[in-house]
């Protein structure tokens, strides 16, 4: 069955230095993978997209990558902030199943000043 | 992107009883999306809510627990039924993006736990 596996439940990083986390998945060829980012008690929140022909895409401190050969994502975010301290979680979509987004369970990341 | 409101934001139900939880979009979308979310899982979907056709559910679930309106295009309903504690979750409504539907924007959620 399709499995998304993220590095870990929780990862703590000092303020200033790069967040990177991990999106592995199983059983599964992507046309897109997402990173959104979910406060405590609220929605998840789309970030950003990058489609199975990209390598790479960037906005403001954050880049993705997306290896389709290794079946995974990196999710960087430089210069990271208190601000930054969130659950980011990526998303597997396919056009032909629009519909059905598949989440993994998401990392913890937090930012200590 | 699209404004979500749900209704209500939390809620403390006894087992055996129905929750119906709402979502208003602030703009007309063809398909709404309903999720559950337990503690440190990730999100599930439940259902693709389509305006003027039935509800189409993931395997997992069902229609008479999970029944599902969609009277229009800004608007549906989620009712959990004959609740037990495995219930406890949260449950999120979503639209897609335009016509591809790739990205997904959220509601804030309905925490609910079900004693």
């Amino acid at each position: 069955s399709q499995k998304i596996e993220q590095n870990s439940e929780a990862l703590n990083i000092q303020e200033g230095k790069t967040a990177t986390l991990t999106c592995n998945y199983t059983n599964y060829s992507p046309a897109y993978l997402q990173w959104y980012r979910q406060d405590p008690g609220r929605g998840p929140v789309f970030l950003l997209l990058i489609r199975e022909n990209e390598k790479e895409k960037r906005k403001e401190r954050l880049k993705v990558t997306f290896d389709t050969t290794l079946k995974q994502s990196l999710f960087h975010i430089t210069a990271s902030q208190p601000a930054d301290s969130a659950t980011y979680l990526c998303a597997l979509g396919q056009y032909s199943s629009a519909s059905k987004i598949i989440f993994g369970s998401g990392t913890r990341l937090s930012i200590r000043p | 992107s699209a404004v979500i409101s749900q209704k209500p934001s939390r809620d403390i139900c006894q087992r055996g009883t129905s929750l119906t939880i709402q979502c208003q979009v602030d703009s007309q979308v063809t398909m709404m999306f309903w999720y559950r979310q337990q503690p440190g899982q990730s999100l599930t979907l439940i259902a693709t809510a389509n305006q003027g056709s039935e509800a189409t559910y993931e395997s997992g679930f069902v229609i008479d627990k999970f029944p599902i309106s969609r009277p229009n295009l800004t608007f549906s309903t989620l009712t959990v039924s004959n609740m037990s504690p495995e219930d406890s979750s949260i449950y999120l409504c979503s639209v897609g993006d335009g016509t591809t539907q790739e990205t997904q924007y959220f509601g804030p959620g309905t925490r609910l736990l079900v004693l």
